[in-house]
């Protein structure tokens, strides 16, 4: 089983569209949570970090389920500029204290 | 201007060839990392570091070499053991290394001719 799972899309929505994404991953002991962003053919981006109580920047809102062992993130008003993939990382001590980063989630976004 | 620097963009090896990939910071960080991209696939780790003159072997180890003399720097040797070197390289680094969120820089797109 991958540590980090993520379902790859493409999600195809138009602009103004709410979408979400869930990652799963293995590991009930993983200690941190980051959703970063990578453009077609450039490096990945921290987006943002995922805290247990659940945090938002603007209109991107990301939550944890420790219990469920998953992390979604919810993009509202999908604007043509958030076409990219989405990868969820996990900070897991098991795996050497290191992060474990899942093969992203393709989001296009249509006008 | 802080951040990451990667060099070149692009490099074509010829097989049988060891080449050198460059990556330097200047954020300050103590931990340094070296991952390789491939289509449809997560980031997989090669080295890391996480202190100068240190460092430990990842997931895909096998094929490539690093060093990591002074704390700006750490380059990545893919060497012609390495047996499917084309790939997209990331260098990142992070503050004290372990679990907290890495920044990476722009990557080198290695093809093997």
């Amino acid at each position: 089983r991958k540590e980090v799972e993520q379902d790859p899309g493409p999600f195809n929505v138009p602009e103004g569209a709410t979408v979400a994404f869930n990652c799963t991953y293995s590991n009930s002991a993983s200690q941190s949570f980051f959703w970063y962003r990578q453009d077609c053919r450039k490096e990945p981006k921290l987006l943002m970090s995922v805290y247990s109580s659940g945090n938002e920047d603007g209109r991107f809102t990301a939550q944890l389920n420790r219990a469920s062992q998953y992390i979604s993130l919810l993009i509202r008003d999908s604007k043509l500029s958030d076409s990219a993939t989405y990868l969820c990382v996990v900070g897991d001590m098991e795996y050497g204290n290191k992060l474990v980063f899942g093969a992203g989630t393709i989001l296009r976004v249509k006008s | 201007d802080g951040g990451i620097t990667q060099s070149p963009k692009y490099l074509f090896r010829k097989e049988g060839q060891n080449v050198t990939l460059s990556c330097e910071q200047n954020l300050n960080h103590d931990a340094m990392y070296w991952y390789r991209q491939d289509p449809g696939q997560g980031l997989r780790l090669i080295y890391y570091s996480q202190i100068v003159n240190d460092f430990q072997k990842g997931d895909i180890a096998e094929g490539y070499s690093v060093s990591r003399e002074k704390k700006e720097s750490f380059p990545l040797t893919v060497t012609s053991a390495q047996k499917n070197p084309t790939a997209f390289y990331l260098c990142a680094s992070s503050l004290a290394g372990g679990l907290g969120e890495q920044f990476f820089g722009p990557g080198t797109r290695l093809t093997v001719l």
